[in-house]
């Protein structure tokens, strides 16, 4: 079974663009979740997406936003993009809803200039 | 919310000897505790997990024990090899509606001296 595949690997913007993320889960999984990662701060929940629905977000500003399509698959996009979102923003699939175990991609790389 | 500290956020041992890492948990109610490892530009990766109906588990040589009356768990790492440097996460569940997601702790950057 593949992965979790996330897209693309490696980003640059500016401040002020926007950038859109894409995360294929795990053949069969209806879960989707949003990490981002930095330097000394850990993993940092950005929200999680199961049948097409948000259902729970994290503390980050609406500039932070994301969706899910019917095959399961997700986007997070970014708006006005700031210095501090530079960051390994990651995707985690599960089965379904209720279960725990997250499987992880490797990550897009962002850096905002 | 859920909040999950980890100490040490870096650690460093020689090849051979055992490695301890252990983070505290808010939530009594939280009940999966799992422990990821990052390897340097590689993603995190479930190593062991433990339900809070038993006090430890074992995988070769890792093992997670689990004290709920403290609300802290840790990760034994023994005969440490090189390989087993990298990043370590805990993580607890926090319930949010009809929704459970997992908080991470801050993470320990686990070097193995040769």
């Amino acid at each position: 079974k593949a992965g979790v595949t996330q897209t693309p690997r490696y980003l640059i913007k500016t401040r002020g663009q926007q950038v859109t993320l894409s995360c294929s889960p795990i053949s069969g999984h209806r879960s989707v979740s949003w990490y981002q990662q930095t330097p000394g701060q850990g993993l940092q929940f950005l929200f999680e997406y199961f049948s097409e629905t948000q259902r729970n977000k994290g503390n980050f500003p609406g500039r932070f936003s994301g969706r899910q399509f019917s095959n399961s698959r997700s986007e997070m996009n970014v708006s006005t993009l700031e210095l501090g979102d530079s960051a390994l923003y990651l995707c985690a699939s599960r089965p379904t809803g209720r279960g725990e175990k997250l499987f992880f991609g490797s990550g897009t790389q962002l850096s905002v200039l | 919310g859920e909040n999950v500290e980890q100490h040490p956020s870096t650690l460093s041992v020689q090849e051979g000897d055992s490695a301890v890492i252990k983070c505290t948990y808010s939530d009594s109610a939280s009940n999966y505790f799992p422990w990821y490892k990052q390897e340097l530009g590689k993603r995190p990766q479930l190593i062991i997990d433990i339900r809070s109906n038993v006090g430890e588990k074992k995988d070769q040589r890792i093992a997670v024990t689990l004290n709920k009356t403290a609300k802290h768990f840790s990760l034994h790492i023994t005969e440490t090899q090189p390989e087993d440097s990298a990043v370590y996460f805990c993580a607890a569940p926090e319930r949010s509606g009809s929704a459970r997601q997992l908080t991470f702790g801050s993470g320990t950057q686990l070097t193995v001296l040769p």
